[in-house]
């Protein structure tokens, strides 16, 4: 089945700088979704981006999705402590019931 | 609101000895259901996933097997537990398919030993 990749795979930046993270896909999909992990804990949901969107904004993240590249980038700014997590990257195959994930990139932020 | 609830928190089980892990929703009514198995640092492995009451969808054949009794309640369980079978598992739900965001809940240490 298809899987979101991301890369990198790791990401250390130092606080005050922007991570940018990305993913791509194998198969047409309808949409795109991005999730944090912190160490330990369950994923919670961050953004959607549908197939039909081309850049999508939540605070201080920025989605951007390609469909002609089967790509999509994620773009934290102005990076905080607290930010230090796992993001993946996860899409859907037009009409199914569930997701698919990628491996995830691990983004630490030195204060 | 809608709460999502898994437990136990983390489990200690020797080989060859059954498990049972349970997962409930609140707040909410006929959600699709999802359990998910990660490796240390690693991405996530959809194993079962329901989208009603006794509908299971089975993602990799293995030594596990879901339930869904009811509504708002899923339950992951095997007879006799491998040395693989050690991970961490996590439940979510979402309100219809692939289209919706899903919702995590804090997830299940599990060690064989």
């Amino acid at each position: 089945s298809q899987q979101g990749e991301e890369d990198p795979q790791a990401l250390s930046i130092q606080e005050g700088e922007n991570a940018t993270m990305n993913c791509s896909y194998k198969t047409s999909i309808n949409n795109l979704q991005w999730y944090r992990q912190n160490s330990g804990r369950g994923l919670v949901h961050l953004i959607l981006i549908r197939s039909n969107e081309r850049e999508k904004h939540s605070g201080r993240l920025r989605v951007t999705l390609d469909t002609s590249k089967k790509s999509s980038s994620l773009l934290i700014t102005a990076s905080r402590a607290a930010d230090t997590a796992s993001y993946f990257c996860a899409t859907d195959e037009q009409g199914a019931q569930k997701l698919v994930f990628g491996q995830g990139t691990r983004l630490t932020i030195n204060p | 609101s809608q709460t999502i609830h898994q437990w136990p928190a983390t489990l200690v089980q020797p080989v060859g000895s059954p498990l049972s892990l349970e997962c409930t929703v609140e707040g909410t009514s006929n959600p699709n259901l999802y359990w998910y198995r990660q490796a240390a640092g690693r991405g996530l492995q959809l194993l079962f996933y329901s989208v009603g009451i006794g509908q299971i969808s089975s993602e990799v054949p293995q030594n596990l097997s879901a339930s869904r009794p009811q509504d708002r309640q899923f339950i992951l369980s095997s007879k006799k537990l491998l040395l693989s079978d050690s991970g961490f598992y996590l439940c979510a739900w979402s309100p219809g398919g692939a289209s919706y965001e899903q919702y995590f809940g804090p997830g299940t240490r599990l060690t064989v030993t």
